[in-house]
């Protein structure tokens, strides 16, 4: 089955920095890789996804980057704030949606 | 947006006893819904996959018979912890997948503390 590995596992920036979190995925069919915020004790929160046939997707300060060559993805948020600070969930599916396979996580906190 | 709605938020029961969580797909009709299970500080770990009309499907290491789950209907899948002990203690959270672009919906997440 599918193995998704993240890190780091914490990360903390400045506010203003930027932030960079990768994970790794070990399935070739996976196409569908999802990124999730969640804060302390409420459901994760999809924040961008990205599908196999395009290599970087952008949202305002969110970037996500694929490369499928290397079974790699990673999450880029700019201009960091206080409120991004949250546990961040990549994931990856060979169906959008379906049995989703998710990472470790990553605590990211932002101090002011 | 799709909404995922689970109840209960909380809930503490005695050891020994069963406990059900529902979840529901308030604007959306969910043939397939997901549940997971997140303990503090990890990640979510998916315990079966809820078919509306069959029987689910459960990852490797869950045991269907502690963790029933009903998918009776397009809306509404039930995940009954039977005889909850103490380790069972955890997040439970509940997924259905959106109707138009594929996204994953989460319900709120319900907290079972088994004293």
């Amino acid at each position: 089955g599918e193995n998704v590995e993240q890190h780091p596992s914490t990360l903390s920036v400045q506010e203003g920095d930027s932030a960079v979190i990768k994970c790794t995925y070990s399935d070739s069919a996976s196409n569908y890789f999802p990124w999730y915020k969640q804060e302390l004790g409420k459901r994760p929160q999809l924040i961008i996804d990205i599908r196999s046939n395009v290599g970087e997707k952008k949202d305002q300060r969110i970037a996500v980057t694929l490369n499928k060559t290397a079974k790699h993805f990673s999450l880029h948020i700019t201009e960091t704030q206080p409120e991004d600070s949250a546990v961040y969930f990549c994931a990856a599916a060979s169906n959008a949606g379906n049995m989703l396979t998710f990472g470790g996580g990553t605590r990211l906190m932002v101090k002011p | 947006g799709a909404v995922v709605s689970q109840h209960p938020s909380w809930v503490i029961c005695k050891s020994g006893t069963s406990v059900k969580i529902e979840c529901r797909s308030l604007d959306f009709q969910a043939t397939t819904m997901f549940w997971y299970r997140q303990f503090p500080k990890q990640s979510l770990m998916l315990m079966a996959t809820s078919n509306e009309g069959s029987k689910a499907t459960y990852e490797q290491g869950v045991e269907k018979d502690k963790f029933l789950i009903n998918h009776a209907s397009l809306t509404l899948s039930t995940l009954t912890v039977t005889s909850a002990h103490p380790e069972d203690s955890s997040f439970y959270i509940c997924s259905a997948m959106g109707p138009n672009t594929g996204e994953l919906f989460f319900g709120e997440g319900s907290r079972l503390t088994v004293l």
